[in-house]
């Protein structure tokens, strides 16, 4: 079985700082993972994914994210955070499961990124 | 623009009501999905289709109930609801199981 955790629940941060999100997932075959956004009233984005290749995936409005098997991570980051960054931040990953044949995606809780001014 | 729509947006309805929700996919994808968010809950997966044919329920009530007649449609049909049913109701889709979701912008569910 796989599983996603995002340790925070809420991270605030005060505007052009440095922000990093945490990651970590358990699964006992290969994965993909993704993170994506939610703003308010709105459904959920894809940031970016890492699928293979390089371990440092870059994504839209300046987000990266990098992959460590040894740790089992995926940290979202940004060097500097501007208030419409302001949301919520999902982790995702993508396994095969054991039945059936085809994977699936579970995501995590969650974490609520709010930006101070 | 994420091709995937739902209607309606908002949906007020009383417990002994039918009401339907709809997604629409114009992306080509073989897969659909209906999630609930609740405020303070993780995002649950609700069903899955494959190629029209489900794939996934996770254990959810029966009085919530899956339909979809193509590859572009989803509807959820929803009788005799509770108030704990009230949560923001997200249609995605994908071209594989495993690859990107694209989500709706979802239902706000409202259950009197």
């Amino acid at each position: 079985a796989q599983s996603v955790t995002q340790l925070d629940s809420q991270v605030p941060v005060f505007e052009e700082a440095p922000v990093e999100l945490r990651c970590n997932y358990s699964s006992s075959v290969s994965v993909y993972l993704f993170w994506y956004v939610q703003y308010p009233n709105q459904g959920l984005q894809l940031l970016l994914k890492y699928l293979s290749g390089s371990t440092l995936v870059k994504g839209i409005n300046g987000f990266e994210a990098e992959f460590n098997k040894s740790q089992t991570s995926f940290h979202l980051r940004k060097p500097s955070v501007h208030i419409s960054d302001t949301a919520e931040y999902f982790c995702a990953v993508s396994a095969t499961m054991n039945s059936g044949g085809y994977q699936k995606v579970t995501f995590g809780t969650g974490t609520k990124l709010q930006v101070i001014p | 623009e994420t091709g995937v729509t739902q209607t309606p947006r908002h949906l007020v309805m009383g417990m002994t009501n039918k009401k339907s929700l709809k997604c629409e996919q114009h992306l080509g994808h073989n897969a659909m999905y209906w999630y609930k968010q609740s405020a303070k809950k993780p995002l649950e997966l609700m069903f899955v289709y494959n190629f029209k044919e489900q794939t996934e329920n996770n254990s959810v009530p029966s009085r919530f109930s899956p339909e979809c007649p193509n590859s572009s449609h989803l509807f959820l049909h929803l009788h005799t609801l509770q108030p704990e049913d009230s949560a923001l109701y997200l249609c995605a889709s994908s071209q594989e199981s495993w690859d990107t979701q694209y989500f709706g912008p979802g239902t706000r569910l409202t259950v009197l």
